[in-house]
């Protein structure tokens, strides 16, 4: 299947701090790319999708200035975390569907945020 | 966004014993995807199905596509040790629209 990967596997940052995390699609083109949040021993949260050339679409509920999303190339998406509070730590995973029909969806490792 | 449900949310066996476990949505999905995650990873895809009435096998892994596109089953036959994990379904309710709907999770504990 295709590789998508993730960066940083986890970070720890200061309460009032922005953190940035990339997701990349490594050996295909991703037009689509999908941010998820997941709380301990719960279903993947779907945050927001990222569209390639264009604004994301960000579910109900999520705070766009608060995660900030960028999609600038077919292989690179980024959200960044801004003014972080202990209570966006999570566990923050992305994905991209796989071309040219979106029908799979394959995950990077995943992102552990803790804000202190 | 829309959740699908998925059943049983836990489930503890011996070694050796089969496994069942399914995801029902209340609307059509074109798609069905079951995947496992580890503690600290991100999913990784076992299964894909794409048609109503498709039953697909990887390994011991076996997975249908419910007749009434409305529902899926993952069948594990002799678990073992390694089997430990979160398993999720998703679907997609367009084979060209953008998101995946997950499921709320099976978590697998296998005794040895």
């Amino acid at each position: 299947g295709a590789v998508v990967s993730q960066h940083p596997s986890w970070v720890i940052c200061k309460s009032g701090t922005s953190v940035k995390i990339e997701c990349r699609s490594l050996d295909f083109q991703a037009t689509t790319m999908f941010w998820y949040r997941q709380f301990p021993k719960q279903s993947l949260m779907l945050m927001a999708t990222s569209n390639e050339g264009s604004k994301a679409t960000y579910e109900q509920g999520v705070e766009k200035d608060k995660f900030l999303i960028n999609h600038a190339s077919l292989t690179l998406s980024t959200l960044t975390v801004t003014s972080a509070h202990p209570e966006d730590s999570s566990f923050y995973i992305c994905s991209a569907g796989s071309p040219p029909m979106n029908t799979e969806a394959f995950f990077g490792q995943g992102t552990r945020l803790t804000v202190v | 966004g829309q959740q699908l449900n998925q059943s049983p949310q836990s489930m503890f066996i011996q070694e050796g014993e089969d496994v069942s476990m399914n995801c029902t949505s209340s609307s059509i999905f074109n798609t069905w995807l079951w995947y496992k995650q580890d503690p600290g990873e991100g999913p990784v895809l076992l299964i894909a199905l794409y048609k109503a009435g498709e039953l697909t096998s990887n390994g011991r892994l076996t997975a249908q596509f419910g007749i009434t596109r409305k529902d899926s089953f993952l069948n594990i036959s002799a678990s073992i040790p390694s089997d430990v994990g979160i398993y999720f379904c998703a679907g997609h309710p367009s084979n060209t629209g953008n998101q995946f709907y997950f499921g709320t999770g099976t978590s697998l504990t296998v005794i040895p």
